[in-house]
């Protein structure tokens, strides 16, 4: 079973550039996250998708991010325009059941690592 | 203060010992925890979730406290591969947003 696939690995962009990042899920997985990682800090929650609906997105910093999921498959997570403070490692996650434990379990990608210089 | 608190080391310990780490939670409301582990510029996976009764796996032992809100794992007979970075993270499962400690990074020497 393919995991969760992140596409770029890598992406350094100049202030004021719009950045595009993408992920596809585990096939079947209705529940999509993102979340960040900024350099000498936790990994923060951004947003949930289930489907194609956005579950929660309080932890969107602003509305330069821009989070989609048409068809309920892939997400793409739009920066517009980038400042400096976006950079870090953007990761997605899917999940198929939602409940409580290790029923719900999160598989993430890879990462995309964002620099904005 | 963070909603998961844990040192970030780094620990630095010989093959073979046993280690344990420990991570504090505010919100009281946290019903479901886990600790992951993080290799240098890899994604996060999943190592265990962690029961209120205690659970082990393997060399690995999470304890819960719900009364102190603490959070707990112990490896034994440690081995170079564990050698990464264990997070520990908690939900309060109104939402299924993960909230994550810092980490703290393991160092298993030769």
């Amino acid at each position: 079973e393919a995991g969760v696939t992140q596409f770029p690995s890598h992406s350094v962009i100049e202030k004021g550039q719009t950045v595009t990042l993408r992920c596809d899920p585990i096939s079947g997985h209705d529940n999509l996250y993102w979340y960040r990682r900024v350099m000498g800090k936790e990994i923060k929650f951004l947003l949930h998708f289930v489907k194609e609906s956005k579950q929660d997105e309080s932890g969107m910093p602003n509305n330069r991010f821009l989070a989609e999921r048409t068809g309920g498959t892939y997400s793409t997570l739009k920066v517009q325009p980038a400042e400096l403070e976006d950079s870090g490692v953007y990761f997605c996650a899917s999940s198929h059941v939602r409940g409580t434990g290790a029923s719900y379990e999160q598989y993430f990608g890879p990462g995309t690592r964002l620099t904005v210089t | 203060r963070k909603e998961v608190e844990q040192d970030p080391g780094p620990f630095n310990v010989p093959e073979g010992a046993t280690v344990a780490f420990n991570c504090t939670y505010s919100n009281s409301a946290s019903q479901s925890f886990f600790w992951y582990r993080q290799d240098c510029r890899k994604e996060p996976k999943l190592l265990m979730s962690v029961y209120s009764s205690g659970n082990e796996d393997g060399r690995f032992t999470a304890q819960l406290n719900r009364a102190s809100q603490y959070i707990s794992l112990l490896i034994r007979d440690s081995k170079l591969s564990d050698s990464a970075t264990y997070l520990c993270v908690v939900t309060d499962d109104s939402n299924y947003q993960l909230i994550w400690g810092a980490g703290t990074k393991l160092i298993i020497k030769p």
